[in-house]
């Protein structure tokens, strides 16, 4: 089976704080991304990559960045936590065979 | 640009009553179309998903039908349990934008005994 794991289930950060979010898939998956969850909201695109060292902006990439220097690891930053940055973030990566894409647990991130 | 639209919840049913969520999207192209679920507290997981027109997705007696001709995949399941209460999400991957997911706002589930 797939697996995506993700450093924290739960996350209380201060504001200001640089925060490191950290995703790990065990499929050779070339594909990854980052999605923030909030209520009335769904899922909204962060960053995703296709390859070690490339990313690509998705929908709301204002205020993160990513790293991703092995094929297996993905890393969400947030350089200077805000509140408005609350969230359940979610990882997944991507498969071909089958075509789906495969979520981690989610981190649950609150800044204070 | 993309997107998708489900309805809003949430959904209060009786066990055994008859389940449909509807779900329309916009889109270029031929996309792809999925349904996810979350149970409370995890994470998401694919429930059933659809790669052409008029495909049938289908998972835990739920089914979804790809209809090109009215941009939906409604989902469906003639007998929901308790163990159906989660959130469900409709989403598309369009292809050549490189199989990024847009998902709908998500819509609640409640089933009561």
């Amino acid at each position: 089976d797939v697996k995506v794991t993700q450093s924290s289930r739960y996350l209380v950060k201060r504001t200001g704080e640089k925060v490191f979010l950290e995703c790990v898939q065990d499929m050779d998956h070339e594909n990854m991304f980052w999605y923030r969850q909030d209520p009335g909201l769904g899922l909204r695109l962060i960053y995703f990559s296709y390859d070690v060292k490339m990313k690509e902006k998705g929908d709301i990439p204002e205020g993160y960045s990513v790293s991703r220097e092995k094929k297996e690891r993905f890393s969400l930053i947030l350089e200077s936590a805000s509140t408005n940055q609350t969230s359940m973030y979610l990882c997944a990566s991507f498969g071909r065979t089958p075509y789906e894409q495969y979520f981690g647990p989610g981190t649950r991130l609150t800044v204070t | 640009g993309n997107s998708v639209t489900q309805m809003e919840g949430p959904v209060t049913l009786s066990e055994e009553a008859f389940l449909t969520i509807n779900c329309t999207y916009t889109a270029t192209g031929y996309p792809s179309l999925f349904w996810y679920v979350q149970y409370p507290g995890e994470g998401l997981q694919l429930l059933l998903k659809a790669t052409k027109a008029d495909d049938k997705g289908s998972n835990k007696g739920f089914e979804a039908t790809y209809r090109k001709e009215t941009t939906s995949f409604h989902l469906e399941k003639g007998s929901v349990q308790v163990s159906d209460s989660a959130v469900y999400f409709c989403a598309l991957s369009d292809q050549g934008a490189g199989t990024a997911l847009i998902f709908g706002k998500g819509t609640t589930l409640s089933v009561s005994s």
